[in-house]
């Protein structure tokens, strides 16, 4: 069985400030992984993605994530945040070999900016 | 380029009538597609999956039952909503293989009261 677990409810930064959402997860072996974001009363749009290579990852809006085989993680960062920023992330893992590509999702961080 | 379109955009219902929900996906044959139930602030729970029209798997027993009548279209529907059925539904295609990330519709929004 595969779980995902985004400890933190809710983030909250400065504009400008660096943000870094965790994300660990539990499977047998290296997963696919996954952020997603969901803006208020949408659907979700992905943000980036971790198949296998070099664990660090680049993807939209300036988004990265580290995979960390060692720590089970895979970590969403910004250096800098923005007010368009604020939604809900979600981290979802999916197993290699799954042709129905099922995806496990974690309950999401809601990050928002310090007014 | 690919698009996915959910129907109705919201719902009001009473508890024990039906409901159908729509997703169509248009610009790409053959996707596998799925359904997600979103209760409000909570996380994802994928209800069903296809990858051939005609063929649906379930993965969550909600009392659902859902259908690909045609290779662009996958519906969910009930006879009996119930208080529990409330809700986001979340609409999503993927290409067929290992490397296939999910793309998710707009969502419909279902209250039941």
């Amino acid at each position: 069985a595969q779980s995902v677990t985004q400890p933190d409810a809710r983030v909250t930064v400065s504009e400008g400030a660096s943000l870094q959402l965790r994300c660990k997860y539990s499977y047998s072996a290296t997963p696919y992984l996954f952020w997603y974001v969901q803006y208020p009363r949408q659907g979700l749009q992905l943000l980036l993605k971790y198949y296998s290579g070099d664990p660090v990852v680049q993807g939209v809006n300036s988004f990265e994530a580290e995979f960390s085989k060692s720590n089970s993680s895979f970590h969403l960062q910004k250096a800098s945040v923005h007010w368009s920023d604020s939604a809900v992330y979600f981290c979802a893992l999916s197993p290699p070999g799954t042709g129905s590509n099922r995806l496990t999702f974690g309950k999401g961080t809601k990050f928002s900016l310090i007014p | 380029a690919q698009t996915i379109h959910q129907w109705p955009v919201a719902e009001i219902k009473a508890v024990g009538s039906p409901l159908s929900l729509g997703c169509t996906i248009k610009g790409k044959s053959s996707p596998n597609l799925y359904w997600y139930w979103q209760a409000t602030g909570g996380t994802l729970q994928q209800l069903f999956y296809s990858i051939t029209v005609g063929q649906v798997e379930s993965v969550v027993q909600l009392n659902l039952s859902a259908s690909r009548p045609k290779d662009d279209q996958f519906i969910l529907s009930t006879e009996k909503l119930l208080l529990s059925h409330s809700g986001f539904y979340l609409c999503a295609w993927s290409l067929w293989g290992n490397y296939a990330e999910q793309f998710f519709g707009p969502g419909t929004r279902l209250t039941v009261l």
